[in-house]
């Protein structure tokens, strides 16, 4: 079975600085996808950024990017430029290709940006 | 990508009662997937909702307490029956496709029950 473990409940960051959020995952699995979720107080899910196990460059959405380790098993979400709407929690998630299964979440880390 | 409608988005329900949330999709889809998220918590799978066949349950659900309908391959309810406060939780609606694509969340439906 597939786990996700996010190690920092909570971060803060100055607006306007960069941050960047923990991710690791445990999977026998080669082919898989990587995602991370946006998660504000209306409680929407927003896909934020993914990433295909097979691909080598790691994603990038604007301010959101990723640094993709596969062989640490390692997924970071690297955020540019804070904004004071970029405060919510995120979702590491795993997907994988091998049947029709759905998303497995980690615990979710809460940020805080700071004016 | 895909437009969800989950409804409602919030009620007040007294123990003991039945509420259905309804998931619209406005396009064909193979898979939903019903997740609940208690307070302060990460997402759980309940269960999975193929159209045609029944709905298969994860571990520590099952199917008389969370009924599910899949009509058809735009539309899943989700039943939560006789509540009590612990099933006091955010209820989320997902699609996915066979083989990959980006899955996607309907709003959510807050569920306070007293």
């Amino acid at each position: 079975a597939q786990t996700v473990t996010q190690s920092q409940p909570e971060m803060s960051v100055q607006e306007a600085e960069t941050v960047t959020l923990s991710c690791t995952y445990d999977t026998s699995e080669n082919n898989y996808y990587l995602f991370w979720y946006k998660q504000p107080p209306s409680r929407q899910m927003i896909l934020v950024i993914r990433q295909e196990a097979y691909k080598q460059q790691n994603a990038t959405e604007n301010r959101f990017s990723v640094n993709f380790q596969k062989a640490a098993k390692s997924f970071s979400l690297k955020i540019s430029d804070s904004q004071l709407g970029d405060t919510a929690m995120y979702f590491c998630a795993f997907l994988t290709l091998s049947g029709n299964t759905p998303l497995v979440f980690g615990k979710g880390t809460r940020l805080s940006v700071i004016a | 990508s895909a437009v969800i409608s989950q409804k409602p988005s919030r009620d007040i329900c007294q123990r003991g009662t039945s509420l259905t949330i309804q998931c619209q999709v406005d396009s064909q889809v193979t898979m939903m997937f019903w997740y609940r998220q208690q307070p302060g918590q990460s997402l759980t799978l309940i269960a999975t909702a193929n159209q045609g066949s029944e709905a298969t349950y994860e571990s520590g659900f099952v199917i008389d307490k969370f009924p599910i309908s899949r009509p058809n391959l735009t539309f899943s309810t989700l039943t939560v029956s006789n509540m009590s406060p612990e099933d006091s939780s955010i209820y989320l609606c997902s699609v996915g496709e066979t083989g990959y694509s980006p899955l996607h969340f309907g709003n959510g439906t807050r569920l306070t029950v007293t």
